[in-house]
């Protein structure tokens, strides 16, 4: 059972444009959501994360929005850049100290310059 | 740049051999994780560790991994016998506080079993 879906599977858009990356998730349990970028053959890094106490988290040109009561986030990327290609993990952690990340399927993004 | 360190980068192993893997997670990090990888960039959480003790495993990792993190050593992560399944890239990351909230990664070992 997949308890983090993540949409589309891959997204191109042009420099310049808005992309927007979808994520929903099952357990409502889960309450911090980090978002990790991963390059070719290198390993994931966090990008930025919100907690469900926020609706919106901004970070430059990337900003979270969060709908608790759907149990959906998307990430936005404004203003794309080619360097944001990448692939884009959504992820979801009921914290405590067992705690652990459960992650998405990823969103594959390329920008076309 | 990633502090986690894993070698080896690469590793190939045929089927039925032992593959083992080792992570020196970032100086001060109590906790360490280890998650697979594979080729559809799905991750498997596979088992963490705070300080010496194993706070979560998967049943696949009891039976056919295994795993320490003894103090003053790099940690590791040892498949018993390979099976060509287990090609992926197996991360170890580390983390500040035991809820997880944010993983450093390490740069992996990519394991090919032929």
């Amino acid at each position: 059972q997949q308890q983090v879906r993540q949409s589309p599977q891959s997204l191109t858009v042009w420099e310049g444009e808005t992309a927007i990356l979808n994520c929903s998730y099952e357990d409502s349990t889960f309450d911090y959501f980090p978002w990790y970028w991963q390059f070719p053959r290198e390993s994931p890094a966090l990008l930025i994360a919100i907690r469900p106490v926020s609706n919106k988290k901004e970070d430059g040109r990337f900003t979270i929005f969060f709908n608790k009561r759907e149990k959906k986030l998307s990430l936005h990327i404004t203003d794309s850049q080619p360097g944001d290609s990448a692939t884009y993990f959504c992820a979801a952690n009921t914290g405590g100290l067992s705690g652990k990340l459960t992650f998405g399927e990823g969103t594959q993004v390329t920008v076309i310059s | 740049n990633s502090k986690v360190i894993q070698t080896p980068r690469y590793l190939v192993k045929g089927q039925g051999q032992k593959a083992k893997m080792r992570c020196i997670p970032e100086k001060g990090h109590p906790v360490v994780f280890w998650y697979q990888q594979n080729k559809n960039n799905e991750f498997k959480f596979l088992i963490n560790f705070q300080n010496q003790e194993v706070l979560q495993q998967i049943d696949m990792t009891e039976k056919r991994f295994s795993a320490e993190c003894p103090s003053n050593s790099p940690c590791s992560l040892e498949i018993q016998s390979s099976e060509a399944g287990d090609s992926a890239l197996y991360l170890c990351a580390s983390s500040l506080e035991g809820s997880a909230e944010t993983l450093y990664f390490g740069s992996g070992t990519r394991l090919t079993v032929l």
